[in-house]
């Protein structure tokens, strides 16, 4: 059973555009989601995390989109270059006493940024 | 370099040995996880620790399969008799118990022939 879904293996979008990627999950006591990335042969890199109280999370390129009531969850990243071209993990935690126990991760989206 | 540690980022071992894995995590984390993830898959969560105690085992950790952190610093990870299934990417990661960002070492790639 899925928890964390990335339905799209993969994206392909021009540099200086823009790059949507999203994320669903099934169990509503998730209450934190982070987005990491990852190039080959390293481990994941965390990127930008969003609060289930909190609707929007922005740094700099990379935007975080929650809707609770849909359980989806996505990330913008504009202007989109080249070096974002890595595969692209959800994850989602049900810490109960504050901090994360363990993360739940979806299966990636690859992403290709074409100069 | 401050960031999380693994050693050896390599390991090819024969059907049956045992191996053992290490990890540093990040000084002033208290919390360090364990992670396989095998291709085409996202990290799928082992268990956990923070400081010594051993708080959660994923049901993935069978028997054969053993988590260490004396002192509550580094943590070891060792699999006993290695079977081919047991090939993947083992990563490590730390956080501090207040924090939910989980931050990844390189990772340890088994190969088991």
């Amino acid at each position: 059973d899925q928890q964390v879904k990335q339905n799209s293996p993969s994206l392909s979008v021009q540099e200086g555009r823009i790059s949507i990627l999203n994320c669903d999950y099934t169990n509503s006591m998730f209450d934190y989601f982070l987005w990491y990335k990852k190039y080959p042969a390293e481990g994941p890199t965390f990127l930008i995390s969003i609060s289930s109280i909190k609707d929007k999370n922005e740094d700099g390129r990379f935007t975080v989109f929650l809707n609770k009531s849909a359980k989806h969850l996505s990330l913008h990243i504009v202007p989109s270059q080249p070096g974002d071209s890595a595969v692209y993990f959800c994850a989602a935690s049900d810490g109960a006493q504050g901090g994360s126990e363990k993360l739940v991760f979806g299966k990636g989206t690859k992403l290709t940024v074409n100069p | 370099d401050t960031g999380v540690s693994q050693n050896p980022r390599h390991k090819i071992t024969k059907r049956g040995q045992n191996v053992t894995f290490r990890c540093d995590p990040i000084s002033e984390h208290n919390r360090l996880y364990w992670y396989r993830q095998t291709l085409g898959q996202g990290p799928e969560f082992l268990t956990y620790f923070q400081n010594e105690a051993q708080l959660e085992k994923s049901r993935l950790l069978s028997d054969r399969f053993s988590a260490e952190r004396p002192k509550g610093s580094f943590s070891t990870l060792e699999i006993q008799r290695t079977e081919q299934g047991d090939s993947a990417m083992y990563l490590c990661a730390s956080s501090r118990d207040i924090d939910y960002e989980q931050y990844f070492g390189p990772g340890t790639r088994l190969t088991v022939t």
